[in-house]
């Protein structure tokens, strides 16, 4: 079975400053991952996601993620923060095309002015 | 090309009634999936459906839950006799497997789901 593990529910950083969400998934085959951002009251936007190509994925609004198989980690960063980028992110697997998403629980980010 | 569209955004239903929430997927997706959000929770898959067949349904409760995907017509899940625990935010999403984003989900907006 899949999982997937956020580390920290609640996340709050200072606008400009360094933005890192860490994920962690298990998976018994190479996975596909995602990040996908919500914004209050609204549906999932896809951030970015890894299929197997480059291990380092870029996606919008500067965002990036790294994966890394031996870690079993794909950590969302993105350099500078903005105001909005205050949402909740979800990481999310899946070990084949098509299949049923596993998300994690969520992180919650608060960007301070 | 119009998003994946839900509807109603908002339902409020009584305990005992039935809930019966809409998904339109994408143009040329044909392939649906429906999650759930509990309240500070994250998304809980449920169902996956193509045109008139259930793929995977290991997410859905046994009782009083139930998703069709007709051939022709929006993939409704039904919720019957609802009770408060089934208070939650319901989203579905399309997957067009084909194209370069065969394999990605586009959301829907939601339907909340409230129960009196």
């Amino acid at each position: 079975a899949q999982s997937v593990t956020q580390l920290g529910s609640h996340v709050s950083v200072s606008e400009g400053a360094l933005v890192l969400l860490r994920c962690n998934y298990s998976s018994s085959v190479p996975p596909y991952l995602f990040w996908y951002v919500q914004y209050p009251n609204q549906g999932l936007q896809l951030l970015l996601k890894y299929t197997s190509a480059a291990t380092l994925v870029k996606g919008i609004n500067g965002f990036e993620a790294e994966f890394k198989k031996s870690e079993t980690s794909f950590h969302l960063t993105k350099p500078s923060a903005h105001m909005s980028d205050a949402a909740e992110y979800f990481c999310a697997v899946t070990k084949a095309a098509g299949n049923k998403l596993t998300f994690g629980g969520g992180t919650r980010v608060l960007v301070k002015p | 090309n119009a998003g994946v569209m839900q509807n109603p955004r908002h339902l409020v239903r009584r305990r005992g009634q039935e809930a019966r929430l809409r998904c339109s997927p994408m143009k040329g997706h044909s392939h649906v999936y429906w999650y759930r959000q509990l309240p500070e929770e994250g998304l809980k898959f449920m169902v996956y459906l193509q045109k008139e067949n259930i793929i995977d349904e290991s997410g859905m409760p046994k009782e009083r839950f139930s998703a069709e995907f007709p051939k022709e017509g929006p993939s409704i899940l039904r919720i019957q006799q609802v009770v408060r625990g089934d208070s939650a935010a319901y989203f579905c999403a399309s997957n067009p497997m084909s194209g370069a984003t065969y394999n990605e989900q586009f959301f829907g907006p939601g339907t909340r789901l409230t129960v009196l």
